[in-house]
């Protein structure tokens, strides 16, 4: 039982470069949420999605995409990187939005 | 808006000497609260889950209270193991408010 597993463990994008940034969970949750964590900071929400085919706006949508074919992936898409959005991304999980959620072990994005 | 604030910000212990970790927070309506570990270089652990006022739940070392404005984490005879930043997240709605967390250090 993997739990949430996400690629790339590390990456390096120039500025104006594009990636994305995969999440895959084999819990069969229903939620999927994206959160980045900036040293000294709490985690910040992204995107978040409450099934398959349904996505909506965290607290920090700017700059980021999101697709959900499925209820096992949820992949962040990043269209021109800017330095602003070098920091630890973290993949989510739960099996409703009441319940705890399960962290992935994260993506390190630098942007130079 | 829904807010949390962990204190201390840091906080070293010597193995064997208890002490408790602040969460307070302001929200609109708690469907709940969270506690989570998170070591360096990875993703944060689920620890508890409280969900009313006066509710407590106890894991190895670790016991979590909640009162209507904030909640503690006591650890009890800590060991270096227990060394980590803990988070604590709140629950207005379907989307969680984590706080900065608490870095624990635990001297041997």
């Amino acid at each position: 039982n993997a739990g949430v597993t996400q690629t790339p463990k590390f990456r390096i994008l120039k500025i104006g470069q594009s990636m994305t940034l995969q999440c895959t969970q084999d819990m069969n949750h229903n939620y999927m949420y994206w959160y980045r964590q900036d040293p000294g900071m709490g985690l910040k929400l992204i995107y978040y999605s409450v099934g398959a085919g349904i996505t909506d706006k965290g607290e920090v949508p700017n700059g980021y995409n999101v697709s959900r074919s499925t209820t096992e992936d949820f992949p962040l898409r990043l269209e021109l990187a800017a330095p602003s959005q070098t920091s630890v991304y973290f993949c989510a999980s739960s099996y409703e939005g009441i319940y705890e959620q399960y962290f992935g072990p994260g993506t390190r994005l630098t942007v130079t | 808006e829904d807010q949390v604030t962990q204190s201390p910000e840091a906080l070293r212990l010597q193995e064997g000497e208890s002490s408790s970790l602040n969460c307070s927070y302001t929200v609109s309506g708690l469907r709940g609260l969270f506690w989570y570990r998170q070591d360096p270089g990875k993703g944060p652990e689920f620890l508890f889950t409280l969900y009313s006022a006066g509710e407590e739940k106890e894991k190895e070392r670790l016991k979590a209270t909640l009162t209507k404005k904030e909640s503690f984490l006591h650890i009890t005879a800590p060991k270096p193991e227990d060394s980590a930043t803990y988070l604590c997240a709140v629950q207005p709605a379907e989307k969680l408010v984590f706080g900065k967390g608490t870095k624990l250090t635990v001297n041997p």
